[in-house]
């Protein structure tokens, strides 16, 4: 099936260092969604962006909805050892209703 | 607000048993979805309802897994038999289509299952 692609992979970064990741896709999204899982837990909803060209921030969390509609970019500010954990970009392309996934981007805080 | 609940939080089984997962979506939510999570992977969608009907299970190994929604409330996942690659964590979602929750997949703390 379709998936979105999702990088990095992983991310190894000292604690007050900010944290880019991006999310791109071959096909036109109308929603982006950012998720983060703990370890042991579900994912939980950051942030969601509905229109392109949109940016929404949460806290030290920024995310952008690209202009292209083909990609998505979070931002976190000054990380802290509880920002550890795997950010999953997610989003629903055109008119279909099945939430399309990354592979995650895997967070490590060195405090 | 309560979330979407779900038991057991694990469970072990042999290969070749069966295995139920239960999931209480958040109260109002006609939409219940039943996730794969194979560790360092993205959840994959096995089955979607709609209140107490199907809307997607193209990804639902027919053969040894089922689900259902009987009231349109809580729902039931259950594999019978099990194999060794279906080691992984069950994740229930649910949603409501109006206009303000905008379809918004929460997910409960799911099931982590190990078949030996």
């Amino acid at each position: 099936g379709q998936q979105l692609n999702q990088s990095p992979q992983s991310m190894f970064i000292q604690e007050g260092e900010d944290v880019s990741m991006n999310c791109t896709s071959s096909s036109i999204f109308n929603t982006w969604l950012w998720y983060k899982q703990d370890p042991g837990e579900g994912p939980v909803l950051l942030i969601a962006l509905y229109k392109a060209g949109e940016l929404t921030s949460n806290g030290r969390l920024t995310a952008q909805f690209g202009i292209t509609r083909k990609d998505s970019f979070l931002n976190i500010s000054a990380s802290i050892p509880s920002d550890v954990g795997i950010y999953f970009c997610a989003g629903y392309a055109g008119n279909n209703r099945k939430l399309i996934w990354g592979l995650g981007t895997s967070l490590a805080v060195n405090p | 607000e309560a979330g979407v609940a779900q038991s057991p939080r694990y469970k072990i089984i042999e290969k070749r048993q069966s295995v139920a997962f239960w999931c209480n979506p958040i109260s109002g939510h006609a939409t219940l979805y039943w996730y794969q999570q194979i560790l360092g992977q993205g959840p994959k969608l096995l089955i979607q309802f709609q209140n107490n009907g199907v809307v997607d299970d193209s990804q639902l190994p027919k053969d040894r897994f089922s689900a259902e929604r009987l009231k349109g409330v809580d729902s039931t996942l259950k594999i019978q038999p099990a194999k060794l690659e279906d080691s992984a964590v069950y994740l229930c979602a649910s949603s409501t289509p109006d206009r303000l929750a905008k379809n918004i997949q929460y997910f409960g703390a799911g099931t982590r299952l190990s078949v030996l």
